[in-house]
């Protein structure tokens, strides 16, 4: 199963809006409503951001918002903030049954 | 409050053996899918294996079918993963995660990780 294909990193500066994407196949991505998004900071434990595509977990902030199109997802960063540097993952179900994570996209505040 | 504690990790040389386990508190264990997750250093987040709720069904990633294992004690509410012909490949930080909510598998909630270094 080769991992889901993201940028490696997007920048923006603080208050804008960046989207990074997720790019898979009809096996994965394309094939079920189950994207999820993790963001992890450097030598921490991942944490759900966004799951079953556009799902928020009670208690992560409405700038963060997920979608789907095809066989690539999207997750949008609204209002960018210095906390939002972090690591950014996308993970799908698949055809498989198996997981499958994104290759990581490194988000930068300028 | 939910907490996944990994424990286990360690230097191991290629060919070797380890258990990890993954012993959890604040949810009811026997109601949730688990799942491993691992990363190597430096590198991304890669899919290793999940099981159901009664031990009954587990899925593993390809590059580790047959030598890696995971099960589960719902009465000490732990999860084992038992790594067989380690390779230098598998060095990574292996972490101990959760479905989101009972009953579902898609990856929810994780431990902070256990360090495995397999180097001769």
């Amino acid at each position: 199963q080769s991992a889901l294909t993201q940028p490696a990193s997007v920048s923006g500066s603080p208050g804008q809006s960046i989207t990074i994407s997720c790019t898979g196949t009809s096996n994965d991505v394309g094939g079920y409503d189950y994207v999820s998004w993790y963001q992890q900071y450097p030598g921490k434990a991942p944490k759900l951001m966004i799951y079953d595509v556009t799902n928020r977990p009670s208690g992560v902030s409405y700038r963060f918002s997920g979608s789907k199109s095809g066989n690539t997802a999207s997750l949008t960063i609204s209002g960018l903030q210095p906390e939002d540097e972090a690591d950014y993952y996308c993970s799908s179900y698949t055809r498989s049954i198996t997981y499958v994570f994104g290759t990581g996209t490194k988000v930068t505040v300028l | 409050e939910v907490h996944l504690v990994e424990s286990g990790g360690d230097l191991v040389q290629p060919g070797g053996s380890l258990r990890l386990s993954c012993a959890v508190s604040g949810f009811t264990f026997s109601s949730y899918w688990m799942h491993w997750v691992r990363q190597a250093p430096g590198k991304g987040l890669v899919w290793v294996s999940r099981i159901n709720l009664d031990g009954s069904e587990t899925n593993y990633a390809d590059s580790v079918k047959g030598r890696l294992t995971i099960s589960r004690d719902n009465a000490k509410s732990t999860l084992y993963l038992h790594m067989n012909s380690l390779r230098v490949e598998d060095t990574a930080v292996y972490y101990c995660t959760r479905g989101i909510d009972a009953g579902s598998s898609r990856i929810g909630f994780w431990g902070q990780g256990t360090l495995v270094t397999v180097s001769s």
